[in-house]
């Protein structure tokens, strides 16, 4: 068992690029998160899905797209890439009464 | 006032003292509450989960919620070297199919041999 696994682990972007953060659980997990975060503001969550074929903003949704794709897959998608978006990405899966899996998250840096 | 606050530290202690976390929340309805340890550079891992009030104990960690105060804390007894990381509380509601988690912004622990 994989667990919840995040690709990249590294990225650089230039300002206006575009990116697709990829998620994948094999915990056959209901429930999926992208969450940010950075210094001094704990994690904050982008988007959300409760179940398969459904999506939702969570505190921070500006700026990004989400795609639940099958159970297993729920992509970021930076459409056009900011300064500001310069963070820490981290993708979790969650059942019903157990607690938030996380992936080892992902490094953007936008320039 | 944000929902869940957590003293951010940094907390700084010798090896073998008693560490205490602490967080509070101003949403009734939350009725699950977790304690996250997260390691430099990695992501999240659960380290303690709570349903309701009271306490509950693993090892040399100790969790309690009062539900009362709108209060949560994290006892690390013996606290060892190993132990330096960011300790994240995070709780939810029980309703419908939302799961979803709130955070305090974590606090940064450091145990010194």
């Amino acid at each position: 068992n994989a667990g919840v696994t995040q690709t990249p682990k590294f990225q650089v972007l230039k300002t206006g690029q575009s990116m697709t953060l990829q998620c994948a659980q094999d915990m056959n997990h209901n429930s999926m998160y992208w969450y940010r975060q950075d210094p001094g503001m704990g994690l904050r969550l982008i988007y959300y899905s409760a179940s398969e074929g459904t999506t939702d903003k969570g505190e921070v949704p500006n700026g990004y797209n989400v795609s639940r794709l099958n159970k297993r897959e729920f992509s970021l998608r930076l459409e056009s890439a900011a300064p500001s978006q310069t963070s820490v990405y981290f993708c979790a899966g969650q059942n019903m009464n157990t607690e938030a899996f996380f992936g080892q998250g992902t490094r953007l840096t936008v320039v | 006032q944000k929902e869940v606050e957590q003293d951010p530290g940094p907390l700084s202690v010798p090896e073998g003292a008693i560490v205490s976390l602490n967080c509070t929340y101003s949403n009734s309805a939350f009725q699950y509450f977790m304690w996250y340890r997260q390691y430099s550079r990695k992501g999240p891992e659960l380290l303690m989960y709570t349903y309701s009030s009271g306490n509950k104990e693993d090892g040399r960690f100790t969790a309690q919620v009062d539900k009362s105060s709108k209060y949560i804390s994290l006892f690390i007894r013996d606290s060892q070297p190993s132990d330096s990381a960011t300790y994240l509380c995070a709780m939810r509601t029980s309703g419908g199919s939302n799961y979803k988690l709130t955070f305090g912004k974590g606090t940064l622990l450091t145990v010194n041999p």
